[in-house]
């Protein structure tokens, strides 16, 4: 069964610019959610999808926005990118409706120059 | 908003000794997690606990949940190099889908 695939792996932007982040869950896994990872601040939940619907949102900023498809992959958006939003991006697939065990993919590391 | 808080921030024990991780968090909770992740990888589910549940062992890890203290401990038992690592505890609530994580605790084990 293969894992959740995240891409692009590493990527490399400048302020202002945009970007847009892929993830593909796990076969069958109908719950996706993104984290972004920062020495700082940690692991923040960014959102959660479930069947194409947002149903949790974390506290960031109108700039992230992400969606889900009928296949259940899931993109997620940076617009007008800042410094501060260099970090590691990471999903993660769920097959349960309740909070259970998380498999993550291997993240996309994003700078911002 | 970070719920877990572990304990400590960092770790550091010579190959074969125990490794041990607390994790404490504020609010009621349906089960808690614990994950590791290697340096700039993704995180790897170790094991789940649920609120009802006291204590539980897979392989060398065994975990124990003490819901009165609102309180969770990780031990490792016979580390391996292979074991460093950062871990986090995670807690999840019957009415939101969101875990709540930790800041993690790092962990190096010198050969």
């Amino acid at each position: 069964k293969a894992g959740v695939t995240q891409t692009p792996r590493y990527l490399i932007k400048t302020r202002g610019q945009q970007v847009t982040l892929s993830c593909s869950p796990i076969s069958g896994h109908r719950s996706v959610s993104w984290y972004q990872q920062t020495p700082g601040q940690g692991l923040q939940f960014l959102f959660e999808y479930f069947s194409e619907t947002q149903r949790n949102k974390g506290n960031f900023p109108g700039r992230f926005s992400g969606r889900q498809f009928s296949n259940s992959r899931s993109e997620m958006n940076v617009s007008t990118l800042e410094l501060g939003d260099s970090a590691l991006y990471l999903c993660a697939s769920s097959g349960q409706g309740a909070p259970g065990e998380l498999f993550f993919g291997e993240g996309s590391r994003l700078t911002v120059l | 908003s970070q719920q877990g808080e572990e304990d400590p921030q960092a770790l550091s024990i010579q190959e074969g000794e125990n490794a041990t991780m607390n994790c404490s968090y504020k609010t009621s909770i349906n089960n808690l997690q614990w994950y590791r992740q290697n340096s700039g990888r993704g995180l790897v589910h170790l094991i789940l606990i649920r609120s009802n549940e006291r204590e539980k062992h897979s392989g060398r890890l065994r975990v124990t949940l003490d819901t009165s203290k609102k309180s969770s401990s990780l031990l490792i038992t016979a580390s391996r190099a292979a074991d460093t690592a950062s871990y986090f505890c995670a807690t999840g609530r019957d009415s939101n889908y969101q875990l709540i994580w930790g800041a993690g605790t790092k962990l190096i084990i010198k050969p």
